[in-house]
């Protein structure tokens, strides 16, 4: 299994604020990344993918990658209520499985 | 478009038998599905690969006998966990693989909860 990692705790942020998350993973040949929304009892949502070196965004949401690092993050710029959930990193590997981290909570405060 | 239907969403069993989830991908055709089970507070762990047509590709650990994979056609997988026990209580979510863009975007059903007593 690969290991993909999410290492911080509950994150806490005031409405409007930006919420920075990060993931390393360690399998140096994956190709592909995602970020996932999980709302308490749901199942994930997609939120970003990214193959390439740099900054992908998409509305408030801004995916960076890193593969020298082997690292990935994601900020949400004006961070509202409906964004307080879990979210997931997880990572491509063979036969286009995803490996999925632990996954960080998000709590937006109004 | 990719939406993932999953039936039933939740479910309550008594020890022994067997229970049969159901992955539809609604508007695409899916050669391949994904089944994952995540236990409370714990992130999705992979448990096998569903291919239309041939065998089910099984994650190191997860027992194929118990956890019956089927992919009779390009919208339905089903799982089937047999002589289910309370320590299989966990959600179970697909996922099918996007058919646009890249190759492994993976769009997941809405899960089911599955109790054994």
């Amino acid at each position: 299994q690969k290991e993909v990692e999410q290492n911080s705790g509950p994150l806490s942020v005031p409405e409007g604020a930006i919420a920075s998350l990060n993931c390393t993973y360690s399998d140096r040949g994956s190709q592909s990344f995602f970020w996932y929304r999980q709302y308490s009892g749901k199942s994930p949502e997609l939120i970003m993918s990214i193959y390439s070196n740099g900054d992908k965004e998409d509305g408030r949401f801004t995916a960076q990658l890193n593969k020298a690092s082997q690292y990935v993050s994601l900020l949400i710029r004006d961070s509202q209520p409906s964004d307080s959930a879990t979210y997931l990193c997880a990572v491509g590997y063979g036969n286009n499985r995803l490996a999925f981290g632990k996954g960080n909570q998000v709590v937006v405060i109004p | 478009g990719a939406v993932v239907s999953q039936h039933p969403s939740r479910v309550i069993c008594k020890s022994g038998t067997s229970v049969k989830i159901e992955c539809r991908s609604l508007d695409f055709q899916a050669t391949t599905m994904f089944w994952y089970r995540q236990f409370p507070k714990k992130s999705l762990m992979l448990m096998a690969t569903s291919n239309e047509g041939s065998k089910a590709t099984y994650e190191q650990g997860v027992e194929k006998d118990k956890f019956l994979i089927n992919h009779a056609s390009l919208t339905l997988s089903t799982l089937t966990v047999t002589s289910a026990h309370p320590e299989d209580s966990s959600f179970y979510i697909c996922s099918a693989r996007s058919p646009s863009g890249t190759t492994d975007t993976q769009y997941f059903g809405p899960g089911t909860r599955l109790t054994v007593l």
